[in-house]
């Protein structure tokens, strides 16, 4: 089967570092979402890519984080600096568009932790 | 601007079952697309079921079914026989063509299914 590839799969990191995940996304979809998911938010859409282009990053604090796709096999997610509030699981995801019957399909996500 | 509803927090169902899990939703655009994603306590998002706006019947994928009334804005999922293993949270999203096709999530049900 093919999968969305996300790596690291967990991250704990000091306040003030610098994180980046990266997502590879399955060959051939052309739409990559970037999920953040806590308890008291739920998923909240961050950056979405269409062809490689960025659509909408209104969800993503914009001072601190940065989501870009340097080709279509690769998608990253930076946040610098972190801080505690960022702690939370970062999805990806990937698909064609909103008329395939087959969704989006997931990452593991990274399990990230800010101290 | 889309919107999701899961108004239901938690529900609990007998093994063997069925169960139907509620998710109404708001959009002013013609073409959209439908998605339920099911979350067990291993944290993945798993794709189950689409239904397009344009789709004349009800989708339906093995155990899972979809009821799309379109004129109500509602789009519940039905789990036919429900397993100890349907346990998991449960996430209602859609994706309109107005709303630059972007994925938008409801905040999901807990669903607990009892031997």
């Amino acid at each position: 089967d093919a999968r969305v590839t996300q790596t690291p799969r967990d991250k704990v990191t000091e306040m003030g570092q610098e994180v980046t995940m990266r997502c590879q996304p399955i060959l051939g979809h052309n739409t990559v979402f970037w999920y953040r998911q806590t308890m008291m938010q739920g998923l909240e859409l961050l950056a979405y890519f269409r062809n490689r282009a960025p659509l909408d990053d209104s969800g993503m604090p914009k001072d601190r984080f940065s989501a870009e796709m340097p080709d279509a096999t690769l998608a990253t997610l930076k946040i610098q600096p972190s801080e505690p509030r960022d702690s939370a699981v970062y999805f990806c995801a990937s698909g064609l568009d909103i008329f395939s019957p087959y969704g989006y399909t997931f990452g593991s996500g990274t399990r990230l932790t800010v101290v | 601007a889309q919107k999701i509803t899961q108004t239901q927090p938690g529900m609990f169902v007998q093994e063997k079952e069925a169960v139907t899990l509620d998710c109404t939703y708001d959009t002013s655009d013609p073409s959209y697309g439908l998605f339920w994603y099911k979350q067990p306590s291993s944290g993945e998002m798993i794709f189950l079921i689409y239904q397009g706006s344009y789709d004349q019947q009800n989708a339906t994928e093995g155990r899972y079914s979809l009821n799309f009334q379109k004129a109500r804005k509602s789009a519940n999922l039905v789990i036919s026989a429900s397993q100890l293993g349907d346990s998991a949270m449960y996430f209602c999203a859609m994706s309109d063509q107005g709303g630059s096709e972007k994925l938008v999530f409801g905040k999901g049900m807990k669903l607990t299914v009892n031997p």
